[in-house]
């Protein structure tokens, strides 16, 4: 299978506990985003890489999160001291800058966190 | 700021009734418009992508198209297996958006036999 893929598909654990989330995109794209789901909406973007720089980050990407990519291939989402409020899927995508297609971004299955 | 409004929230359609999705914008210029499907419980699937004004792509029983301020996305004859959630995104050409999708809150089918 050639498609994003993530890992854990599933995580729960007690609040004020660090969960780490990986990453591993299509092999030869060169961006990838993270993105958070709630239940009835849709995804909201949290960050994104280019290789391995971090050229982007949003306002919900608080100083509790952190992401890495530190060889431009695969990328970890680190959450610390867990919130009931960070329950939600933490989705994957990668994309490639050469194209086409160059700007279409290819989902992953999705981590789904429940902090207790 | 950027918006993405998708109209019904939700749609019931019986098996070969075709219907339109419609994906409302607001962007300070747009680099591209995305539709994704998603099954309960699994990322977006990439469908199509869209860049300018009179641009159609077609893909089995769904067409999209665009136009300066909305999206369609066109069902044909739909099918049970056609029922998800249609997500539809924008992709800002400001450079102070960079590459991030800004969705809409995505629309569920249900397609009954």
């Amino acid at each position: 299978d050639t498609g994003v893929s993530q890992d854990p598909r599933h995580k729960i654990t007690k609040r004020g506990q660090n969960v780490t989330f990986r990453c591993d995109p299509i092999s030869e794209h060169n961006r990838l985003y993270w993105y958070r789901q709630t239940l009835g909406q849709g995804p909201e973007f949290l960050t994104y890489f280019q290789n391995e720089a971090q050229l982007e980050k949003s306002r919900l990407l608080s100083d509790r999160f952190s992401a890495e990519r530190p060889k431009g291939s695969f990328s970890t989402l680190e959450i610390q001291r867990t919130e009931q409020g960070d329950s939600a899927m933490y989705l994957c995508a990668s994309s490639s800058v050469a194209g086409p297609p160059y700007n279409e971004q290819f989902f992953g299955p999705g981590t789904r966190l429940t902090v207790l | 700021e950027d918006q993405v409004t998708q109209s019904p929230e939700a749609l019931r359609l019986q098996e070969g009734e075709s219907s339109s999705l419609n994906c409302s914008y607001t962007v300070s210029g747009l680099r591209g418009l995305f539709w994704y499907r998603q099954d309960p419980g699994k990322g977006p699937e990439f469908l199509f992508t869209l860049y300018s004004a009179g641009e159609e792509k077609e893909k089995e029983r769904l067409k999209a198209t665009l136009t300066k301020k909305e999206s369609f996305l066109h069902i044909t004859a739909p099918k049970p297996e056609d029922s998800a959630t249609y997500l539809c995104a924008v992709q800002a050409r400001d450079s102070n958006s960079g590459y991030a999708l800004n969705f809409g809150k995505g629309t569920s089918l249900l397609v009954t036999p």
